[in-house]
Parts: structure tokens; sequence; C-alpha cells
């Protein structure tokens, strides 16, 4: 069975800080990664979409890499602003699209 | 282009109450999921579609029930609350497998 695990659950940096959030999943047969953004009480917005015979993904200031082989993925965020606090999860595609994901990160960015 | 949306945004039912989530996408979309939010625990799949007239089971569907008459609504039942039911519930939809899922703004449930 398909495991999501992101580390760390929380993640307080200062504006201007770079921000590196982890996914890890335990089955290399996905479809695709795909990392989210959740505002409080809000619905997931996607941010980048990583299929699963690329490398990386980059959309502005982020910056998304998938080692398929390692299980793991890693978000990385330039230059951080207050805005950009917010919960960000992972999730793996499996078949018929079924998503897995991760308890989330829980991003603070202090002014 | 509203993408997808959902009614209603909250409830509260009483243990034993019936309802029904009303999902709508304006994408012409083929597959559509509902998901289950818990606190600590991310989002688990209750039911999906990838069809018109199809729905299959995802990894929590015990105590619900779907329904996709139509490809643009997927309606998600509750024929008994329970307690544990409480949650929020989100809708998403996409063109199919590969492709980003766009998610709904969620329906809070709350269960006495």
């Amino acid at each position: 069975k398909q495991e999501v695990t992101q580390i760390p659950a929380a993640l307080s940096v200062p504006e201007g800080e770079n921000l590196v959030l982890n996914c890890s999943f335990t089955d290399s047969a996905i479809y695709n990664l795909q990392w989210f953004r959740q505002d409080p009480g809000k619905g997931l917005t996607s941010l980048l979409l990583i299929q699963s015979s690329q490398r990386e993904q980059t959309s502005g200031r982020l910056n998304a890499s998938l080692d398929k082989s390692s299980g793991r993925s890693t978000l990385y965020i330039a230059a951080s602003q207050p805005g950009d606090s917010a919960t960000y999860l992972c999730a793996v595609e499996g078949s018929w699209g079924k998503l897995q994901f991760g308890a989330g990160t829980q991003v603070v960015v202090t002014p | 282009n509203a993408g997808v949306t959902q009614t209603p945004k909250f409830r509260v039912l009483k243990t034993g109450q019936s309802m029904t989530l009303l999902c709508a996408q304006d994408m012409n979309h083929e597959y559509m999921y509902w998901y289950r939010q818990d606190p600590g625990m991310g989002l688990r799949l209750i039911h999906y579609s990838v069809g018109e007239g199809t729905t299959a089971k995802g990894e929590v569907p015990d105590g619900y029930n779907v329904s996709r008459l139509k490809k643009q609504n997927f309606l998600l039942g509750l024929e008994s609350a329970a307690p544990s039911q409480t949650s929020v519930y989100f809708c998403a939809s996409s063109y199919g497998t590969g492709d980003t899922q766009y998610f709904g703004p969620g329906t809070r449930l709350t269960v006495l």
C-alpha cells in the first residue's frame, strides 16, 4: 500500500529565506507527483505537477524535483514571502488518477 | 467559468440523519473524485468516477454512496450520518489519468 510522508509537519522561517519541503513515498509505481497549496478554510490549489518521467518542474519561484527510484520529492520556494504562508501538500497519482496525499507541511513566513 | 463548485458550504447533522453533497464542474472533465480531510491525516479518497454513469470505491467508502448521472455532477450521499463522518469534504475533477486535479472549496460537515 502506498504511503506518503511529509517532513517537517510545520516550519517557520523569516521572510527572504528559501523554503525546502520534503515528500517521500513508498511505491515508485506512480504516474506523477503533484504539489498543492491549501490556505486555511480553503480548497487545494495545484502548484506543480511532475510526470514520472521528469526529474524536475519549475514555475516562478517554485521548483520541484522528483527522484522516483528513491521515492522522494522536494519543493523549493525561493525568497519566501509572508504570502507564502499556507499548508503545502504533496500527492502521488496511481491508477485511474487516484491521489494518495501526505499530511502536509504547515509553513509560516514571518515579516 | 466557475471551475469546481460544492453545495452546501457548511452543514450540521444529527446522528442518523441523511444528506447529499453536490459537486459540479464546468470544465467537461471525465474524472471526478470525493475526498475527506481530517486533522493530521491529509486527504483520503472516498469514491471516484471515471465517466458519466460509472462509480468506484476509494480508500474509505463505508457509510457513503455516490452517483454520476450527468457528466458535470457528482453526488455524495450519507444515508445515516455518524459522528465519525464529521470532516471537511472536497470534490475534485480532471480530464483523466496524469492530468492536474482541480479542487472545489470544500464542505464542512459536523455530525452531532
